[in-house]
């Protein structure tokens, strides 16, 4: 089962702004808006950022933001502060042999 | 409020058999699919499978089709996740998560299960 594609690591400075990037197919991001993002502090359950491309649940800071072009779907983080460093998860519905399939996961750092 | 609750960490042998749970409370525990997502140590996330506890209908990632069972008990809001023959290699921790009505996405976690399998 191939995993969407993340850069590994990201990185930036606080008060600066991040884009991670995830690359699927068309079975999966090219073909259907359900893309999620979480955040995933080790230890801690993932908590969902952003769902259906763009979309924020309740509470979630709007410091996050999702879009997708084509087979890559991406976040953004602005304003970056030190609590966001974290690993951060993509993941897309696809129709091909089973129903969801997870990024490979990328390390942001927060120097 | 949604909250999935899971069972305890677990130490085990290899060979042995284990079942994790995973209580849903706070919505309506047979509308929405349940899914369990590995992550073994150092490693990403992975999707094993989920089950729709309304009617027991439930999909596996053919990663891990035929190495473990997925199972439902409706009557108290509960999912399991089942493993007859444990090996080293199923160590990692295991999250439950609700999904979305459409497109599967999970939107609700349990806090994770860590298993350990070691001789």
């Amino acid at each position: 089962q191939s995993a969407l594609t993340q850069p590994a690591s990201v990185s930036g400075s606080p008060g600066q702004s991040i884009t991670i990037s995830c690359t699927g197919n068309r079975s999966d991001i090219g073909d259907y808006n359900y893309v999620s993002w979480y955040q995933h502090h080790p230890g801690k359950a993932p908590e969902v950022l952003i769902y259906e491309v763009s979309h924020r649940p309740s509470g979630i800071s709007n410091r996050f933001s999702g879009s997708k072009s084509g087979n890559t779907a991406s976040l953004t983080i602005s304003g970056l502060q030190a609590e966001d460093e974290a690993d951060y998860y993509c993941s897309s519905y696809t129709n091909t042999y089973a129903p969801l399939v997870f990024g490979g996961g990328t390390k942001l750092s927060v120097l | 409020e949604v909250q999935l609750v899971q069972s305890g960490g677990e130490v085990k042998k290899p060979g042995e058999s284990l079942i994790i749970s995973c209580e849903g409370s706070g919505y309506s525990f047979t509308s929405y699919w349940i899914g369990w997502v590995r992550q073994m140590p150092g490693k990403g996330l992975e999707w094993m499978g989920i089950i729709y506890p309304g009617d027991s209908d439930t999909r596996y990632s053919p990663s891990f089709q035929g190495q473990v069972t997925i199972s439902a008990d409706k009557s108290i809001s509960t999912a399991y996740l089942q493993w007859s023959s444990l090996k080293a290699s199923d160590t990692a921790m295991y999250y439950c998560a609700r999904q979305r009505p459409r497109g599967y996405q999970p939107d609700y976690w349990g806090q994770g299960t860590l298993v350990t399998v070691s001789s």
